[in-house]
């Protein structure tokens, strides 16, 4: 069964960087990109960015560029997003999900970041 | 970027009835345009894929068409169990883009 775990809430505090992690099982990690979604409370959903974790290559959304970074660990099938920077703006639940050609079809629950002093 | 409109924001149907979300592209995107339900707390759900794609699992009474700039996403015979948001995804081009949502309620 393919699965994405994510990490826990994250409560940081304005300015601060956090880094969470999303580790996949049940495929080749190294073969799908791997995307982040970006959902602020009560609101829409939002594309963030993709990493190829079979050699790193990434894409962004330019409203991210700057704000989020994406790595990828193969030996651990592992992913991981680092916000920088942080604002209330940036308090939301990021999701993780594997890209199948066109679409996004496995998530990872969720890792909520509260941004606040 | 390709901007995607999604209508309407929310609708309240009875049980049994038909609902219809619309999409429409700023771009032609062929049909690379996928649509998925999020119900409370979870995340979303993938449940038809580009090319009007009914995913494995997911019950018949959820079905999509459209292609280029218009896109229509329908459920026959509404259920309790569909109330949720639900949200078009266009994947022709990067960034990706997500229309606003459309909260269904059940009267």
């Amino acid at each position: 069964e393919v699965q994405l775990q994510q990490s826990g809430t994250v409560l940081a505090r304005p300015g601060a960087s956090v880094k969470m992690s999303c580790k996949a099982s049940g495929y080749s990690f190294t073969s799908y990109w791997m995307h982040w979604v970006k959902q602020r409370p009560g609101q829409g959903l939002e594309w963030i960015g993709a990493i190829y974790p079979g050699n790193s290559d990434t894409s962004y959304n330019q409203k991210f560029k700057g704000k989020a970074k994406l790595t990828a660990v193969t030996s651990a099938s592992t992913a991981y997003m680092e916000l920088s920077s942080l604002t209330n703006e940036d308090s939301a639940v990021y999701y993780c999900t594997r890209g199948v050609t066109r679409y996004f079809d496995v998530w990872g629950a969720g890792t909520t970041v509260t941004v606040s002093s | 970027e390709t901007t995607v409109t999604q209508s309407p924001a929310s609708l309240s149907v009875a049980t049994g009835e038909k609902v219809t979300i619309r999409c429409i592209t700023s771009t032609d995107i062929d049909d690379d345009m996928n649509w998925y339900q999020q119900k409370p707390g979870e995340p979303p759900k993938l449940l038809i894929s580009e090319g009007n794609t009914l995913r494995p699992g997911v019950p018949s009474r959820f079905s999509s068409s459209g292609y280029g700039t218009d896109f229509v996403f329908t459920i026959e015979n509404t259920l309790s169990e569909d109330v949720a948001d639900y949200y078009c995804l266009q994947s022709d081009n990067m960034p990706y883009t997500f229309g606003g949502g459309t909260k269904l309620e059940i009267k």
